[in-house]
């Protein structure tokens, strides 16, 4: 158990729904990291919070947002989704700054139908 | 550009066999971090090893050894004396020295036959 939480584990919602991922980071753990893993486009890193601000942008798409509230909890919001969207997303923590071994979640499985 | 190379998408072993899995990857920065990650069936992924680019010590835990060679920009990860239990998909990752940015190689899927 790497410390880090993820909730719900399974999410089915049909196109052009929104979702909220949440994550909670091990205690300790400032950064909060957001990936999406599917099949044909392996892990994607999306976004990386750090104490409630935003670090650091990758492959994510202008329908997704993300937060960290001062409770350094996060919450990816995933809007107007599409099947391509099915994917596990992975929620990672890490202390911050060069301490950045990242301790993944158990994910969540997406399912749009 | 940052990227992560993992060219072997599969390996199957018979178990006690030793198996090395390749990672090469691009960067322009002159520091930064190195990871191994393992996912199981189960589907979590579990941090195996960091190393940074000032140490090119190779390193050896219990089975496993990580060679990295600045020279070659690679980060090979080896197994010895496999077992089921490696079965797995390994990922290798580079991060920026700051601790932003991740760059994950698309894996390499570990078969362990008993």
């Amino acid at each position: 158990d790497s410390g880090v939480t993820q909730t719900p584990k399974h999410l089915i919602t049909a196109t052009g729904q929104r979702v909220t991922l949440r994550c909670s980071p091990r205690s300790g753990d400032l950064s909060v990291y957001w990936y999406q893993q599917s099949l044909d486009q392996g892990l994607q890193f999306l976004i990386q919070y750090y104490n409630g601000e935003e670090r650091a942008k990758g492959n994510i798409l202008e329908r997704f947002s993300a937060q960290q509230f001062p409770d350094l909890h996060s919450e990816l919001n995933l809007s107007s989704l599409e099947l391509g969207d099915s994917a596990l997303y992975f929620c990672a923590s890490s202390v911050g700054g060069e301490k950045n071994e990242q301790f993944f979640g158990p994910g969540t499985r997406l399912t749009v139908l | 550009a940052q990227k992560v190379t993992q060219a072997q998408t599969e390996i199957s072993v018979v178990e006690k066999e030793d198996v090395t899995l390749d990672c090469v990857y691009e960067t322009r920065d002159t520091t930064y971090y190195l990871f191994w990650y393992k996912q199981p069936p189960s589907g979590e992924l579990v941090f195996l090893i960091r190393r940074n680019s000032f140490d090119e010590q190779n390193e050896i835990s219990g089975r496993y050894s990580w060679n990295f060679q600045k020279s070659t920009s690679s980060f090979n990860f080896t197994i010895t004396a496999s077992q089921v239990v490696d079965s797995a998909v390994y990922f290798c990752a580079l991060s920026e020295y700051t601790g932003n940015q991740f760059y994950f190689g698309t894996g390499t899927s570990l078969t362990v036959i008993p």
